[in-house]
């Protein structure tokens, strides 16, 4: 069974600080995605990495895949409060359905 | 494009009645996708339909569970005799035919209270 891992699970980091959340799966893919979920609310994309050497970048969040590592990061960089929501990764393998990490929560503090 | 809507956005039961619940996909996208997410946890996959068709299911899709979509356009996901296990929010998603390769688009979601 395919499993994806996200460390950490809970993050705190103080504003302006840089931090990298990682993400390792156990079978070969190269379909990699990253989402954001605020509390309650739905899951909104971020990132979408296709091929292994992916690097996609949007404002102060980077993300990049290694496929023969099967680990993707999602780097912070000069943290804002407005980062703090729990963020998932996704694997999709054959295109019917995502296996989601089991998230970071992450909290960005003033 | 309106994006994916999902009905109700809440449902409180009690236990042993059934529920049923509505997802609208995006008007192009002929893959739909449930997922469950309990507290806490991603969301995991249950089932997954390409136009009309089923095409897959997960173990999690016990025999109270079923899903329907027979226009190949809306969805239904019904629960039968629910249990307080059942406590979740249940989320579709839709994909374009023509890039399968596309990330998914999460609609808001309904939150389902057994008690």
């Amino acid at each position: 069974e395919l499993k994806v891992e996200q460390n950490p699970l809970f993050l705190s980091m103080q504003e302006g600080k840089n931090y990298t959340i990682y993400c390792n799966y156990s079978t070969t893919s190269d379909r990699l995605y990253w989402y954001r979920q605020d509390p309650g609310k739905s899951l909104e994309s971020l990132f979408v990495l296709l091929s292994n050497g992916a690097v996609k970048q949007e404002g102060r969040l980077m993300a990049s895949l290694d496929t023969k590592a099967r680990l993707s990061t999602l780097h912070i960089t000069a943290a804002v409060h407005d980062l703090s929501a729990t963020y998932f990764c996704a694997v999709d393998i054959g295109g019917n359905q995502f296996y989601f990490g089991t998230g970071t929560s992450l909290t960005v503090i003033p | 494009d309106t994006g994916v809507s999902q009905d109700p956005r809440h449902k409180i039961t009690k236990r042993g009645q059934n529920v049923t619940f509505r997802c609208d996909p995006i008007s192009e996208h002929n893959r739909l996708y449930w997922y469950r997410q309990t507290l806490g946890q991603g969301p995991e996959f249950l089932t997954y339909f390409q136009n009309e068709a089923q095409l897959e299911k997960s173990r999690l899709l016990s025999d109270r569970f079923s899903a329907e979509r027979p226009k190949g356009s809306f969805s239904t996901l019904e629960i039968q005799r629910t249990e307080q296990g059942d406590s979740a929010m249940y989320l579709c998603a839709s994909r374009p035919a023509d890039r399968p390769w596309s990330e998914q688009y999460f609609g808001p979601g309904t939150r389902l209270t057994v008690t």
